[in-house]
């Protein structure tokens, strides 16, 4: 079963607002990471946090990670209608370097 | 970083034929990784492929419906057997970027395989 539990699964906002996706995982990281796949295409590496990391930032990205209560969430802010994509968590929580993906939000910015 | 090209890049399959899927990196990689996109679905991993040992399979998934080759470290190839439309499916080759530390690092995709299975 999925390792990353994803919400919402669907998030429509507004050009300019900000848009926060949440991910819980069940079993202990060394790290989370964040990827972005644009309408079926190939997934793109946004970030990655530390178990030992709190918060994270790289542009209009910010990740913050719990690990005590096994949530992470990427926050966007000041979307842009490029922004519209699915983004989904993954963890190292497979093993063997192995990442293990969350369901995904599809994130859809109105112009 | 690493540049994966994967192709096809679709394709519409009959029903009971076989595809082999290609990836292809532009460096030198110890671990590439085989993910299934269902429609509207998260990723799941189908296998692990190192060049010169067999691929690591994933629960759910053979090596007769799955065969993968892994020639060499810039190279491999994934067939989809005996094709269902139950295969309809994105199907993905990533490769490692692995830390120093040892722990898993981020995962660099190939803009996917997109199979119809009629």
């Amino acid at each position: 079963s999925q390792q990353g539990e994803e919400d919402p699964q669907a998030l429509s906002i507004q050009e300019g607002e900000n848009a926060t996706m949440n991910c819980s995982y069940k079993t202990s990281i060394n790290n989370l990471q964040w990827y972005r796949q644009n309408s079926g295409r190939g997934l793109v590496h946004l970030i990655l946090i530390r178990s030992n990391e709190r918060e994270k930032h790289s542009g209009r990205l910010r990740v913050t990670l719990d690990t005590s209560k096994k949530s992470s969430s990427l926050l966007i802010t000041a979307s842009r209608a490029a922004d519209t994509a699915s983004y989904f968590c993954a963890t190292d929580a497979g093993g063997a370097q192995k990442l293990v993906f969350g369901q995904g939000t599809r994130l859809t910015i109105n112009p | 970083s690493a540049v994966i090209s994967q192709k096809p890049s679709r394709d519409i399959c009959q029903r009971g034929t076989s595809l082999t899927i290609q990836c292809q990196v532009d460096s030198q990689v110890t671990m590439m990784f085989w993910y299934r996109q269902q429609p509207g679905q998260s990723l799941t991993l189908i296998a692990t492929a190192n060049q010169g040992s067999e691929a690591t399979y994933e629960s759910g998934f053979v090596i007769d419906k799955f065969p993968i080759s892994r020639p060499n470290l810039t190279f491999s190839t994934l067939t989809v057997s005996n094709m269902s439309p139950e295969d309809s499916s994105i199907y993905l080759c990533s490769v490692l970027k692995t830390w120093t530390g040892g722990s898993t690092g981020e995962l660099f995709f190939g803009e996917g395989s997109r199979l119809t299975v009629l």
